[in-house]
Parts: structure tokens; C-alpha cells; sequence
């Protein structure tokens, strides 16, 4: 199976502050996609973003941005302007034919952001 | 809106009880899944299937069991349910075997077993 490691159990930042969240993954493969997914206490998941690894440019969403590095196999969440909602767990998601895509996820990471 | 409905948001189980999980998708996707969300282990596949009647075992699918008898409902089924089993059980859908977007995730169903 593919590994997706996030690195960072917990991270907190302050509101209106820009924070990055890591997220490294292992795969022979040259075709995938990865995801971010946020999922907030009522416990629905929300997929933030998401990147197709045959493209060079960097995803965006909004506040929400990716650095996506193939060669060192890293794909990290930049979130802007951060706002008392994106308080929640974050998961990074790897996907490609060989998991029948099906999403491997990372452990999470818990981001808390305060006043 | 699309939908994918998990049958009980929490559930209590004895020890050596038969549980089913249920989930509903109305979207007619063809792939759906489930998924155990434990802390500090994030989401760890189970089982998933194609197509009704089949099924794909997951990353740990040791202790459960799998029931695709309609497109729309795909069933988890503990057949002795264990204390290692308390958790959270999410369900997804995805439109097709080749379709990498379009996932949709239920609510979760948080089981204890006591």
C-alpha cells in the first residue's frame, strides 16, 4: 500500500495568520492524486483541494493553497488569512490505479485556530 | 444534493453481538467504501467494492465482512463483535472504478462494544 505520512499530530494558529500543514507520501507510481480533506466536528468530509500529479502548476482554492514537489514526494497545505472555521482535522489523501482508487489517507492533523 | 447516509450516528454493541453497519448512497455510484477512523491513526480502508456483489478487501478488513446485494447499499457486518472494534466507521461513494474525483463521505457511525 502506498504511505502517507503527516508529520504534524497537532498544529494551532492565530486568526487572520497564514499556517502550512505537511504531508509527504511514498510511490513507485508516475500517475496519482493526492487530496487534502478537512473534517470539522460534525465529523462530515470535506475534500479542500486536490492535485493531479501529471501537472506541474500548484492547486488553489481560495484561502487554500498546495506546494506539490514530485520529486521529493511532498505536497503541503498553505491556508491563508486563517479563520475561526478551519478549525479541524486535516487529512492528506493519496489515490491512484493501483488502490483500485480507493484514498489512502494520512494520520491527520489537528489544527486549532484561536482568536 | 448528493447524498450518502450511514443508518445510526451511534451505536452500542455487546461483546460477541452481530452488527451490521449500513449505507445508502443515492447518487448511483458505482464504488463505495468503508473506512475505520481511529485517533492518531487517521482513516484506514476496510473493505470496498465495484459493483454489486463484489467486494475488494481493504487494508484491514480482519474481523469484518462485506454485503453488496444493491448498487445503492453497501453493508459492514461485524460477526462477533470485539472491544477492538470501538470506533468510527465512515462510509464513501466515488462514481466509478475509474473516476479518481467525485468521492462522497456519510457522517460516520460511531460504534462502541462493551
Amino acid at each position: 500500500a502506498q504511505t502517507v505520512t503527516q508529520s504534524q499530530p497537532e498544529m494551532s494558529v492565530q486568526e487572520a495568520e497564514t499556517v502550512t500543514l505537511s504531508c509527504t507520501y511514498d510511490t513507485s507510481e508516475n500517475n496519482y492524486y493526492l487530496f487534502w480533506y478537512k473534517q470539522p466536528p460534525s465529523r462530515q468530509m470535506i475534500l479542500v483541494i486536490r492535485q493531479e500529479a501529471y501537472k506541474q502548476q500548484n492547486a488553489t482554492e481560495n484561502r487554500f493553497s498546495v506546494n506539490f514537489q514530485k520529486a521529493a514526494k511532498s505536497f503541503s497545505l498553505k491556508i491563508s488569512d486563517s479563520q475561526l472555521g478551519d478549525t479541524a482535522m486535516y487529512f492528506c489523501a493519496f489515490m491512484n490505479s493501483n488502490s483500485g482508487y480507493a484514498l489512502n489517507f494520512g494520520k491527520g492533523t489537528s489544527l486549532l485556530v484561536t482568536p | 444534493d448528493v447524498k450518502v447516509t450511514q443508518s445510526s450516528r451511534y451505536l452500542v454493541k455487546r461483546t460477541g453481538e452481530k452488527v451490521f453497519l449500513e449505507c445508502v448512497q443515492d447518487m448511483d455510484h458505482e464504488n463505495m467504501f468503508w473506512y475505520r477512523q481511529d485517533p492518531g491513526l487517521g482513516l484506514r480502508l476496510i473493505y470496498f467494492s465495484y459493483d454489486v456483489k463484489m467486494k475488494e478487501k481493504g487494508d484491514i478488513p480482519e474481523g469484518y465482512s462485506v454485503s453488496r446485494e444493491k448498487k445503492e447499499r453497501f453493508s459492514l457486518i461485524l460477526e462477533s463483535a470485539s472491544t477492538n472494534q470501538t470506533s468510527m466507521y465512515l462510509c464513501a461513494s466515488s462514481p466509478s472504478r475509474g473516476q479518481p474525483y467525485g468521492y462522497t463521505f456519510g457522517s460516520g457511525t460511531r460504534l462502541t462494544v462493551v
